[in-house]
């Protein structure tokens, strides 16, 4: 059984670029949430997607956005990137939504953005 | 507001036993889990607690007391590949993970 599949992992761009990154979840799995990690910083949970609508938001600016595709796939973008969007972002899937289940975690996107 | 508390920095010896704390303060709450995440890598879920007591799953034990807000991971017979950061997370709507703790195993 496939993993969760990020991509790109990793990826250079400049102030004022946007971003688009993409997250294929467990097959079966139709829940998919993004993260946010900085060097010495825990996750910082960005949102929540279940059945192709937003069911959480983290508190990030509206640069950050996010979609889900009815085949669970899903898609972040960050627009007029700044300096401290440079992260690792983490998509992860689950089962259900909210569940006490596991999340499964991709490798990440790792951003930098000079 | 919502935070979790764990300790930035744990170390310890090849074969010892070692605990990482972790308090909440949530609006909700659903459970507690635990994720290892190895350099920078995709974390791993280790073990979950909906209820209070302890949950063994191997040499890796967790704790839940809602009554204290408070939990622990226990780690035992410690190998150098444990050597990680171990994330609390609390389920309460969204899961919100601590700022996460560095584990160094030396030998």
């Amino acid at each position: 059984k496939a993993g969760v599949t990020q991509t790109p992992r990793y990826l250079i761009k400049t102030r004022g670029q946007q971003v688009t990154l993409s997250c294929s979840p467990i097959s079966g799995h139709r829940s998919v949430s993004w993260y946010q990690q900085t060097p010495g910083q825990g996750l910082q949970f960005l949102f929540e997607y279940f059945s192709e609508t937003q069911r959480n938001k983290g508190n990030f600016p509206g640069r950050f956005s996010g979609r889900q595709f009815s085949n669970s796939r899903s898609e972040m973008n960050v627009s007029t990137l700044e300096l401290g969007d440079s992260a690792l972002y983490l998509c992860a899937s689950s089962l259900l939504l909210q569940g006490p289940g596991e999340l499964f975690f991709g490798e990440g996107s790792r951003l930098t953005v000079l | 507001g919502q935070s979790l508390e764990q300790p930035s920095e744990v170390t310890a010896v090849e074969g010892a036993i070692v605990q990482i704390n972790c308090t909440y303060q949530t609006s909700g709450f659903y459970g507690l889990s635990w994720y290892q995440q190895h350099d920078g890598g995709a974390p791993t879920f280790l073990s979950y607690n909906g209820l209070d007591g302890l949950e063994e799953t191997g040499r890796f034990s967790s704790f839940l007391s809602r009554s204290d807000s408070y939990g622990y991971l226990l780690l035992q017979e410690l190998q150098m590949k444990d050597s990680a950061s171990y994330f609390c997370a609390v389920r309460s709507g969204k899961l919100i993970f601590g700022q996460g703790t560095e584990l160094s195993v030396k030998p």
